[in-house]
């Protein structure tokens, strides 16, 4: 079965520049959420999109905004990247609705140097 | 205080043992519940839901949810080697758009 995909697997970047991450969620799931997990971390809820529009938000820098396309797939954009902010970025899908279960892509390893 | 509490860790039983983790939340609004297991490195893979009050089995694995006392829990039977991870519990809310997580229970089962 199909399952959640994010590009790239690794990526290297240095303080102050600029990184994508994508999100390619289980095709006919409507729902994208992004999670961010630092080493030894539970995961951090950042922000999640319903239908292509933002639903919820966490504790999402001001420096990263993101968004979810025509086609569900979704992209978080991290700018004046941070030392700080190396660590694993999972996107997860799901059907919107009351019982309905999320999976997890395998995950960026986000490294700032 | 953290939305997810669960019990810390680590966790070590010997192989064929039983692994017993727990769970509690505070939002009483909450509806699904579930397991996630990662290993080190790794994304979270779902291994259980829950959406009603009492047990449910799948394999090796069951959940028991008491929703009177937030709280959610996870029995492993016949704990293997293989199931030597860390265990979070996640919980949502009706009509919510995230799930929240447990800091995680690192189990470690002993050959």
């Amino acid at each position: 079965a199909a399952g959640v995909i994010q590009s790239p697997r690794h990526l290297i970047k240095e303080k102050r520049e600029t990184a994508t991450l994508k999100c390619y969620p289980i095709p006919r799931h409507d729902t994208v959420y992004w999670y961010q997990q630092g080493p030894g971390q539970d995961p951090q809820f950042l922000i999640s999109f319903y239908e292509k529009m933002q639903s919820d938000k966490g504790s999402i820098p001001d420096r990263f905004s993101a968004q979810q396309f025509s086609d569900y797939h979704s992209e978080l954009n991290m700018s004046s990247l941070e030392l700080g902010d190396s660590a694993l970025y999972f996107c997860a899908s799901s059907w919107t609705g009351a019982n309905t279960e999320a999976f997890f892509g395998q995950g960026t390893r986000l490294t700032v140097v | 205080q953290k939305e997810v509490e669960q019990n810390s860790g680590p966790l070590s039983v010997p192989e064929g043992a039983i692994a017993s983790l727990n769970c509690t939340y505070s939002d009483r609004v909450s509806q699904s519940f579930f397991w996630y297991r990662q290993y080190s490195g790794k994304s979270p893979e779902l291994i259980m839901s829950i959406y009603s009050n009492g047990d449910k089995e799948d394999g090796r694995f069951t959940a028991q949810l008491n929703k009177a006392s937030q709280y959610v829990s996870l029995l492993i039977r016949d704990s293997q080697p293989s199931d030597s991870a860390t265990y979070l519990c996640a919980v949502r809310a009706a009509n919510d758009y995230k799930l929240s997580f447990g800091a995680g229970t690192t189990v470690t089962v002993r050959a």
